[in-house]
Parts: C-alpha cells; structure tokens; sequence
C-alpha cells in the first residue's frame, strides 16, 4: 500500500514568488492536513481538509490557502513568499471515524522549501 | 498551544528500556493519548495511543496513570534507530476537524 506522497521534495523559490505544494493521501484516506517545521517554531498546523472542505485551520496568515480534490490530493499554495516561509512543510493524511491499522495519521516525507 | 509538557532531552544505553514521560493534567474525558516520533529529516510517526488502559504494539508500551493526568511510553529495548524526537499529544480520536497539536517533544538519544 502507498504512503502518502509529496511533491516535489525540494524547492527553491525566491521572494515573492508564490509556490503550490502536492499531497496524495494514502488509498481511502479522506483527511489531509498540513505542517509547518522550522527549527525555532517546531511543528506547527496549517490547515486540515476533509471531503474537500476546509475543517479546521492554524494561525497563518493568508498567504497561505490549500485545497482538497474529489480524490482527495490536497494542494498548498503560498503567496508572496518570504524568508521566513522556508520551512519543511508536511503532509498526513487519515481515515477519521475507521479504526485503521494506524489509528491515526500517516506522515508524508515532506517537501522542504527555500526561500532566498 | 499543546496541551502536555514533556523533558526536552532525555538518554538511554542501547538495550535499556527508555521511559518517556508526559503530563497532561488537562485532559478531557473525550481526549486520548497519541504518541509520535519523528527521526531525523523524516515525517512523524505514530507509535501509539491509548485512552485509560495501559496499552502495547509492537513498537512500545503506553501506561496512563489512573487519573489520566500523566502518562508514559516505554520502549522496552532501545536501539541506536529509536533516537528521535517523541512527541506526546491529546485529541479526541480520529475526529475530522481536530487537529494533531505538536508541543517541543523529548530528544531521546540512544547511545551504545
């Protein structure tokens, strides 16, 4: 069974530009939700989609949006980057209500952004 | 902000058990406790999670004290792989909509 996939792996963007970041879940899973790690900030939460909605969101500012597909792939997009924004950013994905082999969430490899 | 507290760092001799504290003295009757790590450069990991029972897998055992105020996760052999950071987390289980609020975790660090 795959894990959870991200793309692309590495980024290098510049200021200002905008950046789109891919996840595809896990088989079945319909809960996707996004991470944010920095070395000061630790692991912070962005925003968590479900059935393609928006259920829940982190205290980020609005540069940062995201999306969900019928498949569920999500989608991340930053606008205006900075250079605060660079960052590992994080993708899991879960099954909410199903007693899974996991019982929680599935990590992806996340895709680490630059910013210069 | 994360709802337990967890040592920063903590060191254990390769084949001892390693016993990860976290208090959680504001849980709700609803939240459980989910245990995660993470390794270097890699995503989380979930290791395990329990309600009131003490629990076990594969990869670690997780005792909750009878308040639920405190728990520990026990891995009962570690190995030099096992160093990471432990993130000890309370939730609601497998809800929609309720998100995994990381705190600073525990940097075990297994030594041979």
């Amino acid at each position: 069974k795959a894990g959870v996939t991200q793309t692309p792996r590495y980024l290098i963007k510049t200021r200002g530009q905008q950046v789109t970041l891919s996840c595809s879940p896990i088989s079945g899973h319909r809960s996707v939700s996004w991470y944010q790690q920095t070395p000061g900030q630790g692991l912070q939460f962005l925003f968590e989609y479900f059935s393609e909605t928006q259920r829940n969101k982190g205290n980020f500012p609005g540069r940062f949006s995201g999306r969900q597909f019928s498949n569920s792939r999500s989608e991340m997009n930053v606008s205006t980057l900075e250079l605060g924004d660079s960052a590992l950013y994080l993708c899991a994905s879960s099954f909410p209500g199903q007693r899974n082999t996991n019982y929680g969430y599935t990590f992806g490899s996340g895709t680490r952004l630059t910013v210069v | 902000d994360a709802k337990t507290t967890q040592p920063p760092s903590m060191d254990c001799a390769e084949g001892r058990a390693a016993n990860l504290p976290c208090n959680h003295s504001t849980i709700s009757g609803n939240e459980y406790v989910y245990w995660y790590r993470q390794i270097h450069s890699q995503g989380p990991q979930y290791i395990i999670h329990g309600l009131k029972n003490n629990e076990t897998n594969e990869m670690a055992s997780l005792i909750i004290t009878e308040d639920r105020k405190s728990s520990t996760l026990i891995l009962p052999h570690a190995t030099l792989r096992d160093t990471a950071v432990y993130y000890c987390i309370v939730r609601p289980y497998n809800q929609a909509g309720t998100a995994l609020i990381f705190g600073k975790g525990t940097t075990l660090s297994v030594s041979s």
